[in-house]
């Protein structure tokens, strides 16, 4: 099974201010990797997929990067909305698998 | 507009049966691979399984296997989860999720959970 590993586990962060959460794989995932948003008594909503591709809805301070084993999604300017818990996933293999969340919280 | 939504959670006893319902609309059902996804109350996301958009093919969570079965009714465009043998440990909110295709690529969408409680 690969184990997705994200940290900080918490990150406090002003509004408006940069904020890089990091999710690392334990073996190859190549792209196959999504990010998930999630705030308080929401399901998940898809952010990013193929490692870099944001989804529809989402703002350009959203970024992401990596491939193989070291991920990161950076959002360059935190506004009130994106306080949220960020986890990643890996589809590349069976069984899915999805990293323990990052919460992004106002500092 | 994609929706999916659950039904049929509730309480059971340990050892009980569940069937947790999920009702899609608003896209072609039967091209795309589907999964359940749970969550654990303030915890994180677990996946648990997903089929084939012909349902001809399924995967399981070691957690699960043996003990849940997932189907689907594309003439119904519903998605089921069968729970057998409940544990303590199945005690989660259980998310019903489309995958971007029928090859069980990433999930774009996830309905709004059925709480699932085993006690």
């Amino acid at each position: 099974e690969i184990v997705m590993t994200q940290s900080p586990a918490t990150l406090s962060v002003s509004p408006g201010e940069r904020a890089t959460l990091s999710c690392r794989a334990s073996q190859s995932v190549s792209s196959n990797l999504a990010w998930y948003q999630q705030k308080v008594g929401q399901a998940p909503r898809l952010l990013i997929y193929g490692a870099s591709t944001r989804a529809t809805g989402f703002p350009a301070r959203f970024s992401a990067s990596g491939s193989g084993t070291e991920f990161t999604l950076t959002i360059s300017s935190l506004q009130s909305e994106d306080f949220a818990v960020y986890y990643c996933q890996q589809y590349n293999k069976w069984p899915r698998t999805f990293g323990q969340g990052t919460k992004v919280e106002i500092k | 507009e994609v929706q999916l939504l659950e039904s049929g959670g509730g309480l059971v006893q340990p050892g009980g049966s569940l069937r947790v319902s999920c009702a899609a609309s608003g896209f072609t059902f039967s091209i795309y691979a589907m999964s359940w996804v749970r969550q654990t109350p303030g915890k994180g996301l677990e996946w648990v399984s997903s089929i084939s958009a012909t349902g001809g093919s399924t995967f399981y969570a070691g957690s699960v296997k043996g003990r849940f079965t997932i189907s689907r009714d594309n003439s119904k465009t519903t998605l089921y989860l069968q729970i057998n043998s409940l544990r303590a440990e199945d005690t989660a909110v259980y998310y019903c999720a489309k995958h971007s295709s029928g090859y069980y690529p990433f999930i774009d969408y996830w309905g709004q959970g059925a709480l699932v409680t085993v006690s």
